[in-house]
């Protein structure tokens, strides 16, 4: 079982759709990032969130530390938001290492 | 300021062919570090550094060397070319002040493919 799981694998979404994108570890965490990487490979980070709720502009990501599990939500999606979302959890203890999870494929369609 | 850059972006090797991976950052960061991604996977680290002269093993080093004798640049040599380590390979970079509520600032990649 792998320590960092997202669901769904695969999502396709109409544009103006609200989407969610799910994550959940199995590890005491000091920390969560979403990443977002489009096609042709560029990774960049969304959000690091530690507790609570986090939002910029259509984007929000929620984390519950007590139930190991985070959500990035995307209001009124656009076909620009099709990328891979990553879920990263910072493992705790000296080097704070990420674990990354397997990553979200978003195709929203016009 | 450029970020994290990373040479070459594409890259072809015969196995046993050895090359490095360069990668360097202008934002000073202390904490640099090397991933592979590949499908199916969530990114693996490689190797990591702490600082200028220090280098640590991640979760995949085997077949890999790195050295870190600036904070700006951090090389990662292939030293037997393996059809194996075909692959997408990150540097990516971060502060260690205020950790571990740290940015990560990834490179663009280097896609290497051993026939």
């Amino acid at each position: 079982k792998n320590e960092v799981e997202q669901s769904p694998q695969n999502l396709t979404a109409q544009e103006g759709e609200f989407i969610t994108i799910n994550c959940s570890y199995s590890v005491g965490i000091s920390a969560l990032h979403w990443l977002q990487q489009h096609p042709g490979g560029g990774i960049v980070s969304l959000f690091m969130l530690s507790s609570g709720k986090k939002k910029h502009g259509r984007l929000i990501a929620t984390i519950n530390i007590q139930e190991k599990h985070s959500s990035l939500h995307i209001t009124a999606s656009h076909p620009r938001d099709s990328a891979v979302y990553i879920c990263a959890v910072v493992y705790g203890g000296a080097t704070n290492k990420l674990i990354f999870g397997t990553g979200t494929l978003l195709a929203v369609q016009p | 300021n450029a970020g994290v850059t990373q040479t070459p972006k594409f890259q072809v090797l015969k196995t046993g062919q050895s090359m490095t991976l360069q990668c360097a950052q202008d934002m000073n960061h202390e904490y640099m570090s090397w991933y592979r991604q590949d499908p199916g996977m969530g990114l693996r680290l490689i190797h990591y550094s702490v600082g200028a002269g220090i280098t640590d093993q991640g979760e995949v080093p085997n077949g890999y060397n790195v050295s870190r004798s600036t904070t700006e640049d951090f090389p990662l040599r292939l030293l037997s070319a393996a059809p194996s380590q075909t692959s997408v390979y990150f540097c990516a970079s971060r502060t260690e002040r205020g950790a571990p509520y740290n940015e990560q600032f990834f490179g663009p990649g280097t896609r290497l493919t051993v026939l």
